[in-house]
């Protein structure tokens, strides 16, 4: 398979704080990235995506930043809630066909 | 609209036995991928498939099959079961093929090997 298998990493964020998972993409003809966020039980859930030609990109409460140099991506989460807590993924594609994801970063919001 | 729909949801299976999960693209959405989920390997892509045709697959023995129909409803089969099938298996839709498009998963079905 082309995603790597992984024990998920772990970030625990006080209730109310920001949050920031970051994620490292491989191919670096990789033009198009989506954050997915999946509760336990749920498939993944669309949360905001970025082209190549952006640096950064906002959503309600969520932000996206890409670092092409580095071939770096990371989600923010603005004032975090015990409803964000979820696993996230990131996809990377180049366009033509498959996604490839990341292996995840767990968030656990503490109360 | 409807989001992508995915049945059964839950499945025991035992080992050698075949199985077919199904799934339905949101309204409009042409574009058909499956994906298993495990603990160990992540979410790997296993194939998508628009306007009937297979246009990639992943890295998956032969096994693992499916196809589409003209409704874009699409099915996937994995014959002579292991062990190791068990996994969540998703499906996403999007309305094209080859385009920087999001895709949405659906809830997935959960396949138990025994």
């Amino acid at each position: 398979g082309e995603s790597v298998g992984l024990h998920l990493p772990t970030l625990s964020v006080q209730e109310g704080d920001n949050s920031i998972i970051n994620c490292a993409y491989s191919n670096s003809a990789s033009d198009y990235f989506i954050w997915y966020k999946q509760e336990s039980g749920k498939g993944p859930q669309f949360i905001i995506d970025i082209r190549s030609n952006m640096d950064k990109r906002q959503g309600q409460r969520v932000t996206v930043l890409l670092n092409k140099t580095v071939k770096h991506l990371s989600l923010q989460i603005a004032a975090t809630q015990p409803g964000d807590s979820a696993v996230y993924f990131c996809a990377e594609t180049s366009g033509t066909y498959k996604y490839i994801f990341g292996t995840g970063t767990r968030l656990k919001v503490l109360a | 609209k409807a989001g992508v729909t995915q049945t059964p949801r839950y499945l025991i299976k035992t080992r050698g036995q075949q199985v077919t999960l199904s799934c339905s693209p949101i309204s409009g959405h042409r574009s058909v991928s499956w994906y298993q989920q495990t603990p160990g390997q992540g979410l790997q892509f296993l194939f998508e498939y628009f306007s009937e045709t297979q246009r990639n697959k992943g890295n998956f023995p032969g096994r693992f099959s499916g196809r589409q129909f003209s409704n874009s409803r699409s099915e996937m089969n994995v014959s002579t079961l292991e062990l190791g099938d068990s996994a969540l298996y998703l499906c996403a839709s999007k309305p094209l093929a080859g385009k920087q498009e999001t895709q949405y998963f659906g809830p997935g079905t959960r396949l138990l090997v025994l």
